[in-house]
């Protein structure tokens, strides 16, 4: 199947710093990204759906300015945790499709990056 | 918000038993997946049924689907200690198959 990378796959920071997160797909064009959020023994909550080229489209309760995407290219796609807190420590999984997979709505997953904000 | 639940919630059973894992979920779908995720890493898809069918199967894995319930049902054969992992159901919701909605999750412990 097609393979999408995270990177870092953990990070540490202090609170009030930004991180930055890339999803790459490796081997397809992702004309579309999604973002999700994990925390500890909970289940994945879409964050935002990214687009090549055009803005994200943010879930109902994630602040749009907060959370900066990206998706500059069909390969590609960021998310910016900006000003970070302790209770934006969480596991962040993206995912990427694109049209003409062999499944309707098939994504690929990435591995995931762990944030600890400190 | 969640489209599917869950049950049970965390199910521990010995090598060699079964496990079956039950998602239900609220609105009309056009598919519904079944992911795997061992702790702290990323998704694996396990497999995919369309709202047309009512079963498919990979090796182990048995899944149903009944969409007058608005219920699926995963089973594992004759599990390993290696299948311990949580488990998702995630469907298209009522988004036109666009997005993908995650249920709660099953957590499987199967011991050697």
């Amino acid at each position: 199947g097609a393979v999408v990378s995270q990177h870092p796959s953990w990070v540490i920071c202090k609170s009030g710093t930004s991180v930055k997160i890339e999803c790459r797909s490796l081997d397809f064009q992702a004309t579309t990204m999604f973002w999700y959020r994990q925390f500890p023994k909970q289940s994945l909550m879409l964050m935002a759906t990214s687009n090549e080229g055009s803005k994200a489209t943010y879930e109902q309760g994630v602040e749009k300015d907060k959370f900066l995407i990206n998706h500059a290219s069909l390969t590609l796609s960021t998310l910016t945790v900006t000003s970070a807190h302790p209770e934006d420590s969480s596991f962040y999984i993206c995912s990427a499709s694109s049209p003409g997979s062999n499944y309707y709505n098939e994504q690929f997953f990435g591995p995931g990056t762990r944030l600890t904000v400190l | 918000s969640q489209q599917g639940e869950e049950d049970p919630q965390a199910l521990s059973i010995q090598e060699g038993e079964n496990a079956t894992m039950n998602c239900s979920y609220k609105t009309s779908i056009n598919n519904l997946q079944w992911y795997r995720q061992n702790s702290g890493r990323g998704l694996v898809h396990l497999i995919l049924i369309r709202s047309n069918e009512r079963e498919k199967h990979s090796g182990r894995l048995r899944v149903t689907l009944d969409t007058s319930k608005k219920s699926s049902s995963l089973l594992i054969t004759a599990s390993r200690a290696a299948d311990t992992a949580s488990y998702f159901c995630a469907t298209d919701g009522d988004t036109g198959g666009f997005k993908t909605i995650f249920g709660a999750g099953t957590r499987l412990f199967v011991k050697a």
